[in-house]
C-alpha cells in the first residue's frame, strides 16, 4: 500500500493564481482531512470529510475549497492564492474522526 | 468551541534528562490522541487515550490522561537523540473533527 500520497511535494505560486493540491489514499478509509502548519501555530484544520459526497469546515477554511468525489481522493483548491497561504500543507486520512489519523508527506507551497 | 493549550512551546534538554509536555482543555473530551512529528516530516500516530485516569506506557513514554478527562501529559524518561521533534495533542470533544494543540518541540543536547 502507497497510504496516503500528496502530489506536488513543492509548489510556487504568484498572488492571485489557483491551484489544487492533490491528496490520495489506498487505505479505504472514510475520513479525510486537511491541515495546514505554520511556524509556531501547529497544525491547524481546513477541511475534512467523514465520507465521499460529505465536506465540512475545519478551523481556517477561507480561501479554500474541497470536494470529495470517490473515497480515494481528496484535493484542496485554492482558487486566488495569497502570501498568507504560504505554508505546510498535509493531508491525512483514518477510518474515522476518533481513530488514528495517517498522514501524507505534506505540500511544501510559497506565494509570492 | 475547542480550546486547547499545549505547554511548553519549546524545551530544551541535555541527553538523559526527563521530558514533559502537556495538554490542556477547558471542555471535557472524548479522548485525545498524541503525535510526534520529526523535522522535516509528517505527523505520525503515537497513542490514543480514551478513559478517565489513563495511563499508557511505550518503552521510555509514558501518556496519562486526567480524571476529568480535560488535560493529558507525555512524559518521556531518560531523553535519547531519536526523540527530538514536535510532539502534538490532538484531543476530540465529539464533533467529528479532530484539532491539534500547538505542539511542543523538543530539543536535545547529546
Amino acid at each position: 500500500n502507497a497510504g496516503v500520497t500528496q502530489t506536488p511535494k513543492f509548489q510556487v505560486l504568484k498572488t492571485g493564481q489557483s491551484m489544487t493540491l492533490q491528496c490520495a489514499q489506498d487505505m479505504n478509509h472514510e475520513y479525510m482531512s486537511w491541515y495546514r502548519q505554520d511556524p509556531g501555530m501547529g497544525l491547524r484544520l481546513i477541511h475534512y470529510s467523514v465520507g465521499a459526497g460529505i465536506t465540512d469546515q475545519g478551523e481556517v477554511p477561507n480561501g479554500y475549497n474541497v470536494s470529495r468525489s470517490t473515497t480515494e481522493d481528496f484535493p484542496l483548491r485554492l482558487l486566488s492564492a495569497a502570501p498568507s497561504q504560504t505554508s505546510v500543507y498535509f493531508c491525512a486520512s483514518s477510518p474515522g474522526w476518533i481513530y488514528e489519523q495517517y498522514f501524507g508527506p505534506g505540500t511544501r507551497l510559497t506565494v509570492t | 468551541g475547542q480550546q486547547v493549550m499545549q505547554i511548553p512551546q519549546y524545551q530544551h534538554v541535555q541527553e538523559g534528562e526527563d521530558f514533559t509536555t502537556y495538554c490542556n482543555s477547558s471542555t471535557t473530551l472524548s479522548n485525545i490522541q498524541w503525535y510526534k512529528q520529526r523535522p522535516g516530516g509528517h505527523p505520525v500516530f503515537l497513542i490514543q487515550l480514551v478513559k478517565s485516569g489513563e495511563v499508557k506506557k511505550q518503552k521510555r513514554l509514558t501518556f496519562q490522561f486526567g480524571e476529568a478527562k480535560k488535560n493529558s501529559s507525555l512524559h518521556i524518561t531518560a531523553t535519547q537523540t531519536t526523540d527530538v521533534g514536535t510532539y502534538f495533542c490532538a484531543p476530540s470533544e465529539g464533533a467529528q473533527k479532530l484539532v491539534f494543540g500547538q505542539g511542543t518541540r523538543l530539543t536535545i543536547n547529546p
